[in-house]
C-alpha cells in the first residue's frame, strides 16, 4: 500500500533547541495532518492543513504544506522536555479511499534538560 | 466523559481465548475506526464505520470481527489471534468520513497474545 515517507526517525536534542521534521509522498495529498503520541496514549492531532503552500501554527509549533502537495514539515520551536514523544505525520490524497487517512512511521523525539 | 475511551487499556490473552476490545466515543461523530499499530510500522487501518454501516475492511484476517450497534461505539470481537497479532489497537472517530473531517484518537488498548 502507499507510504509516506517521514524523516528522521528519531532526534535527540537539547532542551531550547529548534526541531525540524518532515513527510513526503509520491503522490499529491489534500490534506496533511500532523499528531502527536504519548507513551501509552493515543495520538493527538496538532495541525491540519488543506490548502497548499498553507502555513499553520500552534504555540510552538508550525507546519506547512508543501507547494508541491507532496510533502509537509513541522517546526518546533524552543524545545521543552514536554516536546517528548512520537510525531506522526498523515495524509489524505486525491482519489483514495474516502476521507482515509496514511500515516507516516513517526519522529520520535527525545529532549534532554 | 469526554472525546474516544477505549476499554480496557491492556489486555493478555491466549491463542484460544475470545475476547472483545470496546471503544466509546461522546463527540457526536458518525465515522468511527480501528486500526492497529506495531513498532516501527505505520498505523494500518483496520475497520472503518460510517453511519453504523461497515464501509471499508481492509483485508483484515476473520479472526478480527467488528461491531458497530450504534454510531457511539465501536467493539473489536477477538477470536483465535496469533502472536503477531499483539500490538496497540486504537480507535478514532471523525464527524463524517472525508476531506475536513478530521479523526480522534482514544488511548489504545495494548493487547497482548501469548
Amino acid at each position: 500500500g502507499q507510504q509516506l515517507n517521514q524523516s528522521p526517525q528519531s532526534m535527540f536534542i537539547q532542551e531550547g533547541e529548534d526541531v525540524s521534521m518532515n513527510c513526503t509522498s509520491s503522490s499529491i495529498f489534500n490534506t496533511w495532518l500532523w499528531y502527536k503520541q504519548d507513551p501509552g496514549e493515543g495520538p493527538v492531532l496538532l495541525i491540519a492543513l488543506y490548502k497548499a503552500g498553507e502555513l499553520t501554527s500552534n504555540g510552538r509549533l508550525t507546519a506547512q504544506f508543501g507547494i508541491t502537495r507532496k510533502d509537509s514539515f513541522l517546526n518546533i520551536s524552543a524545545s521543552i522536555p514536554s516536546d517528548v514523544g512520537i510525531y506522526f505525520c498523515a495524509g489524505r490524497n486525491y482519489g483514495g479511499s474516502q476521507g482515509n487517512l496514511i500515516f507516516g512511521k513517526g519522529t520520535k523525539l527525545s529532549v534532554k534538560p | 466523559e469526554t472525546g474516544v475511551t477505549q476499554t480496557p487499556r491492556h489486555l493478555v490473552m491466549g491463542m484460544t481465548n475470545k475476547k472483545s476490545l470496546k471503544c466509546e466515543q461522546h463527540l457526536g461523530h458518525n465515522a468511527m475506526y480501528w486500526y492497529k499499530q506495531s513498532a516501527k510500522k505505520p498505523l494500518e487501518l483496520m475497520f472503518v464505520y460510517s453511519l453504523e454501516e461497515r464501509v471499508e475492511n481492509n483485508s483484515v484476517p476473520s479472526r478480527f470481527s467488528p461491531e458497530c450497534p450504534n454510531s457511539s461505539h465501536l467493539f473489536l470481537h477477538l477470536h483465535t489471534l496469533q502472536p503477531e497479532d499483539s500490538a496497540l489497537y486504537l480507535c478514532a472517530s471523525s464527524q463524517d468520513r472525508g476531506s475536513y473531517n478530521e479523526q480522534f484518537f482514544g488511548p489504545g488498548t495494548r493487547l497482548t497474545v501469548l
